[in-house]
């Protein structure tokens, strides 16, 4: 079975602080994805990332960075110098062959930047 | 371009009424998905369909019925509602394709809906 925890509930930073959400995932697959995905206040879900299996190198995109470390099953997100815009809940999520690909989400992590 | 478009945003229903919930999405995609979201627990799959002609059930199916009525539209049916089943619900949809062994299958990514917020009393 495939399961994805994020042990962070609530993290709240004053702006321009970094904050890094973890992600552990478990499966038994050896190619899956792994998802990071963003819900704002406003409700709607927003694509960040994708990550194969295969492919460990870190990426970075404006102040989002991934950490993803297969020896460890985790995939860290990291927001440099946050701002208020990044306030939302952000969901962890794996996909693989022994659950068809469908997505399984961690429980989230609701991030509050205040300025 | 709309995406995926999701009817009714907001409902409220009384125990045991009916009410379906409705999906398109106009990305010629092969697979969609409904979820529901509840505070701490993340969102979970209801039911699924692959591709247009299947539905499967995911990690929640009790309570729920689904038709995928083409290619575009999957629709979400609350036969008799009961409080748990007050939620956030999103539909979704995700490229499939054929892999070399002739299943169909994806990478998962996901297009959501804007949701539907869905009250029982």
């Amino acid at each position: 079975a495939q399961k994805v925890t994020q042990a962070q509930t609530e993290i709240s930073v004053v702006e321009k602080e970094d904050v890094t959400l973890d992600c552990v995932y478990e499966t038994r697959d050896t190619t899956y994805y792994l998802f990071w995905y963003k819900q704002p206040p406003s409700g709607e879900l927003v694509f960040l990332i994708r990550r194969n299996s295969f492919d460990e190198q870190n990426e970075i995109s404006g102040r989002y960075s991934w950490n993803f470390q297969k020896s460890t099953s985790s995939f860290n997100f990291t927001i440099t110098a946050s701002q208020v815009v990044d306030s939302a809940v952000y969901f962890c999520a794996l996909s693989g062959l022994s659950n068809d690909y469908k997505l399984s989400f961690g429980a989230g992590t609701t991030v509050t930047v205040r300025a | 371009n709309a995406g995926v478009t999701q009817t009714p945003k907001f409902q409220v229903l009384k125990t045991g009424q009916s009410m379906t919930l409705q999906c398109a999405q106009d990305m010629n995609h092969n697979s969609m998905y409904w979820y529901r979201q509840d505070p701490g627990m993340g969102l979970r799959l209801i039911y699924y369909s692959a591709s247009e002609g299947t539905t499967d059930k995911g990690e929640v199916p009790n309570g729920y019925n689904v038709s995928r009525l083409n290619k575009r539209e999957f629709s979400l049916r609350l036969e008799s509602a009961a409080p748990s089943q007050t939620s956030v619900y999103f539909c979704a949809s995700s490229e499939g394709f054929w892999d070399r062994v002739g299943s169909m299958t994806n990478t998962g990514e996901l297009f959501f809906g804007e949701g539907s917020r869905l009250t029982v009393l």
